[in-house]
């Protein structure tokens, strides 16, 4: 059973960079059917979608975070990570890595890791 | 920034039914698949339906899915207590490029 699970710091500074690693398991991250993702969701807002990979390493970003955001893969490692930079406290959230089809199905999750920014 | 509008909440008593509407547009829904979440309280998201009305294994078929020009629906009959969650539909975006969620709906139990 394919599972996914974040890690990275709990509490990150403002101007700084985020960087957190999603750990797949149960399955490799080269399928072909599948994208890698990361998605967040602020305290008490809505999911927001920051990006996604493909194994080969072809990425597509949000636009309206893509000149901060970078989603690189290494697949020795069966995982793949975030880094957003220049952080501040609106980027507080519940971050989760997740799976999704080409069709946009994101059908395994992991069980999200909180950011704070904060000084 | 959501550009899928979902109802804040709705509710219903145990065993009745409810839905939940996804309204997009052209550039979203009109032209692209959409899916749909159940998110627990304190826990992520979990894949519902897929492209348009799929539901994956072990999803009981209480749940349905529905689109018809540029908006979506989610069905849930036969209401439990532990459907009390949030619902959020998704869709690609191609004027944006974008994954785009909705602005999520707390479904309550009464």
């Amino acid at each position: 059973q394919l599972q996914l699970q974040e890690s990275g710091p709990g509490l990150v500074k403002p101007s700084e960079t985020l960087s957190l690693t999603c750990i797949v398991s149960g399955g490799s991250i080269s399928s072909s059917s599948y994208y890698w993702a990361w998605v967040r969701q602020p305290p008490g807002q809505g999911l927001q979608w920051i990006g996604s990979i493909y194994y080969s390493g072809t990425t597509y970003y949000n636009p309206f975070l893509k000149s901060r955001v970078t989603i690189s893969v290494d697949t020795s490692r069966n995982q793949f990570s975030l880094k957003l930079n220049s952080v501040t406290a609106a980027d507080t959230s519940v971050y989760y890595c997740m799976r999704h089809t080409t069709h946009g199905a994101m059908d395994v999750w992991g069980q999200g890791t909180t950011v704070t920014v904060s000084s | 920034q959501s550009v899928l509008t979902q109802p804040p909440s709705v509710s219903a008593a145990p065993g009745q039914k409810v839905t939940i509407s996804c309204s997009g547009s052209s550039s979203n829904i009109g032209n692209n698949y959409v899916s749909w979440y159940q998110q627990l309280p304190g826990t992520a998201p979990k894949l519902l339906i897929y492209e348009n009305d799929k539901r994956p294994s072990g999803i009981p078929d209480r749940f349905s899915g529905s689109k018809s020009g540029t908006s979506a629906t989610l069905g849930i009959t036969g209401l439990q207590t532990g459907d009390e969650a949030d619902y959020h539909c998704a869709t690609w975006d191609s004027s944006l490029s974008a994954h785009v969620f909705g602005t999520g709906t707390k479904v309550t139990v009464l």
